[in-house]
């Protein structure tokens, strides 16, 4: 079974631009969660979709959306990139079937995006 | 707010010793605490969680414990390897919120054959 897909890899963007990310989740999971991660402030949690529907929402600014298509795919956009955009951002998928916290979530390898 | 703190920030351990590596949480909501761990370039992978009705939970050489009391919970690792060396997290979420998982800082842990 293949896993947690996220594309690009790797993304170089300048100031004030914006930046679309994707991911792929684990065939059958309908529950994906992108999260922000930097050497200074670790891994925050962005937000959550499940059936194409916003579930869970982190304290990042309106800059930060995203969306779930019916095949369960995710994409995240960044408008108006800032320096401290910098960072990994990682995708992570589960059943999403309800069972609350038990359920594992499964990370991609990651966006590496840098902002100049 | 929602918060888990982690300690140390980094470890390191000689091939055959006992890592440990600490958790405390604030809120007493949560009710799933999972541990993950990370390589370089690569995304975190589930290694063991706990819920609180158990005080243990035992997978291999790595071991959690759990004091709800406390609010604290840590990772074990018995006889490490260098193959541990990475970076791990333990975390926490809330049951009407599972697909949130709240981080700590993580842990660098290095182990020295």
């Amino acid at each position: 079974k293949a896993g947690v897909t996220q594309t690009p890899r790797y993304l170089i963007k300048t100031r004030g631009q914006q930046v679309t990310l994707s991911c792929s989740p684990i065939s059958g999971h309908r529950s994906v969660s992108w999260y922000q991660q930097t050497p200074g402030q670790g891994l925050q949690f962005l937000f959550e979709y499940f059936s194409e529907t916003q579930r869970n929402k982190g304290n990042f600014p309106g800059r930060f959306s995203g969306r779930q298509f019916s095949n369960s795919r995710s994409e995240m956009n960044v408008s108006t990139l800032e320096l401290g955009d910098s960072a990994l951002y990682l995708c992570a998928s589960s059943l999403g079937g309800g069972q609350g916290p038990l359920e594992t979530q499964y990370f991609g390898p990651g966006t590496r995006l840098l902002v100049l | 707010q929602q918060q888990v703190k982690q300690s140390p920030q980094s470890l390191i351990v000689q091939k055959g010793g006992i890592s440990i590596i600490n958790c405390a949480y604030e809120n007493t909501a949560f009710d799933y605490f999972p541990w993950y761990q990370q390589f370089p370039g690569k995304g975190p992978a589930l290694l063991i969680a706990i819920r609180p009705d158990v005080s243990e939970k035992k997978e291999g050489r790595f071991t959690i414990s759990f004091n709800k009391s406390a609010k604290q919970f840590s990772l074990h690792i018995m006889d490490s390897q260098p193959g541990d060396s990475a970076t791990y997290f333990c975390a926490a979420s809330k049951r009407n919120q599972g697909g949130k998982l709240i981080f700590g800082q993580g842990t660098e842990l290095s182990v020295k054959p």
